[in-house]
């Protein structure tokens, strides 16, 4: 139980144009999901935190403008980076908690590659 | 911010008990441990986490100290596939998790 799903696992796209990421809860509803970005040899960091229903809430020295994040169900969440560069070029998680637990553990995806050439 | 620090990385023999150490001075009193590791390229696994009493589950056991600034994680017979970076985070009241830089344990044959 618990799983968490990303499409795709991996993408490659050019300068300029936007992807997106989509991040499934697959047998839970989860109210939250977060996003967090990952540099090579680094730790995760924290971008958002996405609230079924709402606006998502970023963290300080995150672009909401350039990172697009939509909680439109209780599975699903989507980031898309808009005008993507280079310098985007990551590994993007996202996790989830359980909603129907008492618990705040999340449960992560297995992340998205991010390529842009 | 993260709120925690780690050794930086560790190796333990294969068979051994791992203890990773975790330093969280500034920890409120309703901030949950929580241990997490990523094999690479992969999402974070969950371990354990706890409050204020020791936890066991079938992966790990979590040690906290009495004032709770600080905390170990042991696994108590390291195999090779234990080999990760893991992570000791403190969540904070929003209930985001600010990861820190984590200990990269290798298991050694």
């Amino acid at each position: 139980g618990a799983v968490v799903s990303q499409h795709p696992s991996w993408v490659i796209c050019k300068s300029g144009t936007s992807v997106k990421i989509e991040c499934r809860s697959l047998d839970f509803q989860a109210t939250t999901m977060f996003w967090y970005r990952q540099f090579p040899k680094q730790s995760l960091m924290l971008m958002a935190t996405s609230n079924e229903g709402s606006k998502a809430t970023y963290e300080q020295g995150v672009e909401k403008d350039k990172f697009l994040i939509n909680h439109a169900s209780l599975t699903l969440s989507t980031l898309t980076v808009t005008s993507a560069h280079p310098e985007d070029s990551s590994f993007y998680i996202c996790s989830a908690r359980d909603l129907a637990r008492n618990s705040y553990e999340q449960y992560f995806g297995p992340g998205t590659r991010l390529t842009v050439t | 911010d993260a709120k925690t620090t780690q050794p930086t990385s560790m190796d333990c023999a294969e068979g051994r008990a791992a203890n990773l150490p975790c330093n969280h001075s500034t920890i409120s009193g309703n901030e949950y441990v929580y241990w997490y590791r990523q094999i690479h390229s992969q999402g974070p696994q969950y371990i354990i986490h706890g409050l204020k009493n020791n936890e066991t589950n079938e992966m790990a056991s979590l040690i906290i100290t009495e004032d709770r600034k600080s905390s170990t994680l042991i696994l108590p017979h390291a195999t090779l596939r234990d080999t990760a970076v893991y992570y000791c985070i403190v969540r904070v009241a929003g209930n985001q998790f600010y990861f820190g830089t984590g200990t990269s344990l290798t298991v050694i044959p």
